[in-house]
């Protein structure tokens, strides 16, 4: 079965500083799916991106990043320039089977004026 | 809205008594998943509905908890004789039912047990 785990509980930095949310997996599978989601305080979850085993290229979109590396069964998470509007708690999560995700057990991180 | 729309967004119960938690899914959307979130933890699985039937129950932790999606759109969780422990908030998501993982939550209903 797949296990995530996000060693960070939390984060806590000043406004446009770049922050980097953690995010190790476990997986006997060859191919897989990897997750980020947003969960803002009003509660419903929020999909970042979706990356799979075989495209490790990193991905950046406006001030976000992940960098996935197969080789330390890593898929980590930069936010550059934070801003305050970025305070949620961010799951990573991996797909088990078809349709089941498997999530981390979030990072809360807060972006301070 | 357009969005998952879950009902009720808190609910306060005693011990032992029967719950009903509803979700409406976005219009269109073939698969629906329910999840458990206790706090300070992720988002557990419960089970996942493609069209009307249970395509995997594998998380519903026993048999008081069950679901039902009769007309393929409105789902249903229903927990019998809740206990302590069963106080979470439980998320509905929906998706177009292909593997991509992309699902679109709803706020959650939050379950307090007395």
């Amino acid at each position: 079965a797949q296990k995530v785990t996000q060693a960070q509980t939390e984060i806590s930095v000043v406004e446009k500083e770049d922050v980097t949310l953690d995010c190790v997996y476990e997986t006997r599978d060859t191919t897989y799916y990897l997750f980020w989601y947003k969960q803002p305080p009003s509660g419903e979850l929020v999909f970042l991106i979706r990356r799979n085993s075989f495209d490790e290229q990193n991905e950046i979109s406006g001030r976000y990043s992940w960098n996935f590396q197969k080789s330390t069964s890593s898929f980590n998470f930069t936010i550059t320039a934070s801003q305050v509007v970025d305070s949620a708690v961010y799951f990573c999560a991996c797909l088990q089977g078809a349709q089941k995700l498997v999530f981390g057990q979030g990072t809360r991180l807060t972006i301070n004026p | 809205g357009a969005g998952v729309s879950q009902t009720p967004s808190n609910k306060v119960t005693e011990k032992g008594k029967y719950v009903e938690l509803r979700c409406d899914p976005i219009s269109g959307h073939t698969a629906l998943y329910w999840y458990r979130q206790s706090l300070g933890q992720g988002p557990e699985f419960l089970i996942y509905f493609q069209g009307t039937g249970a395509a995997d129950d594998s998380g519903l932790p026993n048999d008081r908890f069950f679901a039902v999606r009769p007309e393929g759109s409105v789902s249903t969780l229903k927990i019998q004789r809740t206990e302590r422990g069963d106080s979470a908030v439980y998320l509905c998501a929906s998706s177009r039912g292909d593997i991509t993982g992309e699902l679109f939550f709803g706020e959650g209903s939050r379950l307090t047990v007395l």
